[in-house]
């Protein structure tokens, strides 16, 4: 079976900084996607890990444990259009997992 | 085209009726996916194919059933639909299905309401 935590809702100023974790128990694992959806939207790539580390795209960077079953998404100088839903995704047997999705909201 | 469509966009549906959701993607993408998204539950997949003329469950297929006769096209058929079945349905394509790299592209989706 799955098991994909993350927290249910995030909130943060402007230019700041936050982080989402997740964690995940799978029967599985060829490795973690973070997805960005805005509301009434489609799901959108962000980010893939597989090796443990960390892997920076511009303002975003995701982070993996194998060894701890645990991710994060960090994103940086937050923008007003950050403000979406943020879904950990865990290939498992070559099907994705979802967890239920971070909804980060923006403040000016 | 340019990616994945879906087709309708949204519908109300009376309970017991039978409805085909379309899903067309003309990136010649190997494998294609149907999710539902509930609230407070994310994304779960219904259905799924690997290549054409194969199909696979998913984690939530009762009341489901699809076909995959070309490459393009991953319709998703509701026999008789009931109320539970009011959600979001989003359909999704990537290269390959036996990948660990296997970005997923979703369309717009549609929004079904069965009362």
């Amino acid at each position: 079976g799955q098991n994909i935590d993350q927290p249910t809702e995030m909130t943060a100023t402007e230019g700041a900084i936050v982080q989402i974790n997740c964690t995940y128990q799978t029967s599985g694992f060829n490795g973690l996607f973070w997805y960005q959806q805005h509301a009434g939207e489609a799901p959108t790539f962000l980010s893939y890990n597989v090796l443990d580390g960390l892997e920076e795209k511009g303002r975003f960077s995701s982070f993996l444990s194998r060894s701890k079953g645990y991710s994060y998404l960090l994103l940086k100088e937050l923008q007003m259009k950050d403000s979406a839903s943020y879904l950990c995704a865990v290939n498992d047997d070559y099907k994705l997992s979802f967890g239920a999705g971070t909804t980060v909201t923006v403040r000016a | 085209i340019a990616g994945i469509t879906q087709a309708p966009t949204s519908q109300i549906l009376a309970a017991g009726r039978r409805m085909t959701l379309r899903c067309t993607q003309d990136m010649r993408h190997n494998a294609m996916y149907w999710y539902r998204q509930d609230l407070g539950l994310g994304l779960r997949l219904i259905h799924y194919s690997n290549t054409a003329g194969t199909t696979g469950k998913g984690e939530v297929p009762d009341g489901y059933s699809v076909s995959r006769a070309n490459t393009d096209d991953f319709p998703l058929t509701l026999a008789s639909a009931v109320p539970s079945q009011t959600s979001v349905y989003f359909c999704a394509s990537s290269l390959r299905l036996a990948d660990s790299y296997n970005e997923q592209f979703f369309g717009p989706g549609t929004r079904l309401t069965v009362l």
